[in-house]
């Protein structure tokens, strides 16, 4: 079965450091998001991105944050100067081109911890 | 707005008992609802999702979730509680915006299963 694929599975970093967390989604996918779930909280969506531009992105997503897509494969999310908040699990997913089928797919996660 | 809420923070259940947990939402339109699970340290997996149609659906595992317009809610249900079900349970909108569809998530319920 298809799936997406984050790498790192951890990564600690100190604050002020920029990270970039990688994802491979689904080949035919044509949809892909970001969302953040801090320890013990719910997930909470963080961006959306298709056709080379953001979608919709939330208020969690501000100017530290910024998403690309560089080649035809990976999908990065980058924290330009972490801060200690920004600690937390984070989930990419893919869905398929057919909106109304809403194939939502995740990855295993990149657990961020910022010291 | 649209929101989830699931007003079960933590759930314990005897092994072979059955299991329902509650989901409420909100949204405007047609709802597109999902469950996912999420054991400790790993990404989530989707159990089952409604989009139209029969308002009881199954999902993986011997879960299964009823809609119902009226009440607002999604609960999910399983007859006979394995051990291996203990983890966190998550329920979703999914909610439309241009062309991609995010997911709002519920507080999430743990489910604790005693032998």
């Amino acid at each position: 079965e298809p799936e997406v694929t984050q790498t790192p599975s951890h990564q600690v970093t100190q604050m002020g450091q920029e990270v970039i967390l990688r994802c491979v989604p689904i080949s035919n996918h044509l949809y892909f998001y970001w969302y953040r779930q801090i320890l013990g909280q719910k997930v909470e969506f963080l961006v959306s991105f298709y056709n080379n531009e953001i979608s919709e992105k939330s208020e969690i997503f501000d100017d530290q944050f910024s998403v690309e897509r560089p080649d035809g494969s990976n999908f990065t999310l980058k924290i330009r100067s972490t801060k200690l908040e920004d600690s937390a699990m984070y989930f990419c997913a893919s869905s398929a081109p057919d909106r109304g089928s809403y194939g939502y797919t995740f990855g295993s996660g990149t657990r961020l911890t910022v010291v | 707005a649209q929101s989830v809420t699931q007003p079960d923070i933590h759930i314990t259940v005897s092994e072979g008992a059955s299991l329902e947990l509650r989901c409420n939402y909100s949204y405007g339109a047609t709802p597109y609802l999902f469950w996912y699970v999420q054991s400790p340290g790993q990404g989530l997996q989707l159990l089952l999702k409604y989009f139209s149609g029969d308002t009881l659906v199954q999902g993986i595992k011997g879960f299964e979730a009823e809609f119902k317009r009226s009440q607002s809610s999604f609960n999910l249900r399983k007859p006979s509680v394995h051990w291996s079900d203990a983890a966190e349970y998550f329920c979703a909108v999914g909610a439309y915006s241009g062309n991609t569809g995010k997911l709002i998530f519920g507080q999430g319920t743990t489910l604790q299963v005693k032998p």
